[in-house]
């Protein structure tokens, strides 16, 4: 079946540990992206990737990184989780250009 | 900057209705317009693609319309279902097609 996966769906923290949200899709799309929903704000964008070893900032990068060694896989890493970025995360993928996006199913992030 | 408002926030209606939800951009510089669909604690689904050159769209009961000159984008829903319950967002990308643009979505409950 052709899905993105995230992992895991819920996550509860403390401030300052580190942590890596993972994503992957099996659909071979070029396009992934890390985009973070809060009440009010509606879907923001954080990071995207157009291909392998290019990620580019979106319109809310900072307290995040990311890397795409892989294809498939475009994890989201909190090098220091802060009570700010308790919010919900979807992972989404296409092949691009004019073809729809595919969202994971969302990992709700708790930084206490 | 792109801005994506749509327009009521929540909309209940009668099961066997026909329904239309808004959605409009600031910038007509765009190439295609999705709709989504989301269900509570779920990712969003793709239910439509709608390219520039194209004035509708149409999947099942559903049917998108995308008028650019004035910066607005039509969802119809047929014989609305209560299954049909759900929030429904539009999303613009950039020229480029590297970052997409979200509306903060309609909430649409259907009534049996």
């Amino acid at each position: 079946e052709a899905q993105v996966t995230q992992n895991p769906r819920y996550l509860i923290t403390v401030t300052g540990k580190k942590l890596t949200v993972t994503c992957s899709q099996n659909m071979n799309h070029e396009y992934m992206s890390w985009y973070r929903q809060d009440p009010g704000l509606g879907l923001r964008q954080i990071y995207y990737s157009m291909n392998v070893e290019v990620t580019d900032k979106g319109d809310v990068p900072e307290g995040y990184k990311v890397s795409r060694k892989e294809k498939r896989n475009f994890p989201l890493i909190l090098e220091s989780p802060s009570p700010n970025q308790t919010s919900l995360y979807f992972c989404a993928s296409s092949f691009g250009g004019n073809s729809p996006l595919h969202f994971g199913n969302g990992t709700r992030l708790t930084v206490t | 900057k792109q801005e994506v408002t749509q327009i009521p926030a929540a909309l209940s209606v009668p099961e066997g209705e026909n329904l239309v939800l808004n959605c409009s951009f600031t910038d007509s510089a765009i190439y295609n317009l999705q709709w989504f669909r989301q269900d509570p604690g779920k990712g969003l689904t793709s239910l439509l693609l709608i390219q520039s050159s194209q004035r509708e769209q149409t999947s099942g009961r559903l049917n998108a319309s995308l008028d650019k000159s004035s910066g607005r984008s039509t969802l119809y829903i047929a014989a609305s279902q209560p299954g049909d319950s759900a929030t429904y967002l539009c999303a613009v990308p950039r020229p480029t097609g590297n970052q997409f643009y979200f509306g903060t979505g309609t909430s649409l409950t259907v009534i049996p």
